[in-house]
């Protein structure tokens, strides 16, 4: 089956910082998300993006779907973007996630 | 709008109880609703996919006849873990969409301790 890497694996920031958060799949994809899963377990929604760039305030995200791979970037973090970020990607019917990357912005 | 709630939130039952989790759409129609699993640190595992109407589809390795899922209409699925064990505790997690390959949102899980 389709396989999906996510690097780092962990990320530790100073308030202010920017980043870059990497998504790896290893075949064609029909969808691809992005989520930020809170500390009560909530997944929220951050991008639907099988490809192109498209942006929400701080953060954006960009899929080159011929080369596999697909991009978050935060910018200018703050404490509460901390959490763990799942890249997931649809390629029958349903999503399959990466490992995810946990990132810890501190104050 | 595409907001998806979960019932109960956390539960916590003794070992061979079985427990039933709602899974709602509630400000769309959900032609496909999944099920997820999530151990501690660890990544989302599917579970099972439904289709309104249909016979669940499980993942290789899940136990139909433990984990019974029923789609009932466009905006409810539920999930019954039947003479549930301690190694069932877990996170329980159910997501929804209008189509496949179309986006998925979730729900805020259910956090499942077996005694």
């Amino acid at each position: 089956g389709i396989q999906v890497e996510q690097s780092p694996p962990d990320l530790i920031l100073q308030e202010g910082a920017n980043s870059t958060l990497r998504c790896n799949f290893s075949d064609s994809v029909n969808n691809l998300q992005w989520f930020h899963q809170n500390p009560w377990g909530q997944l929220i929604n951050l991008f639907y993006i099988p490809s192109g760039t498209k942006q929400n305030g701080r953060l954006s995200a960009t899929t080159v779907a011929t080369e596999r791979y697909s991009l978050l970037y935060i910018s200018s973090s703050q404490t509460t973007d901390s959490g763990v970020y799942f890249c997931a990607v649809e390629a029958g019917t349903a999503l399959i996630f990466g490992k995810g990357t946990t990132l810890s912005v501190s104050s | 709008g595409a907001v998806v709630s979960q019932h109960p939130s956390r539960v916590i039952c003794k070992s061979g109880t079985s427990v039933k989790i709602e899974c709602r759409s509630l400000d769309f129609q959900a032609t496909t609703m999944f099920w997820y699993r999530q151990f501690p640190k660890q990544s989302l595992m599917l579970m099972a996919t439904s289709n309104e109407g249909s016979k669940a589809t499980y993942e290789q390795g899940v136990e139909k006849d433990k984990f019974l899922i029923n789609h009932a209409s466009l905006t409810l699925s539920t999930l019954t873990v039947t003479s549930a064990h301690p190694e069932d505790s877990s996170f329980y997690i159910c997501s929804a969409s209008r189509a496949t390959a179309y986006e998925q949102f979730f729900g805020p899980g259910t956090r499942l301790t077996v005694l």
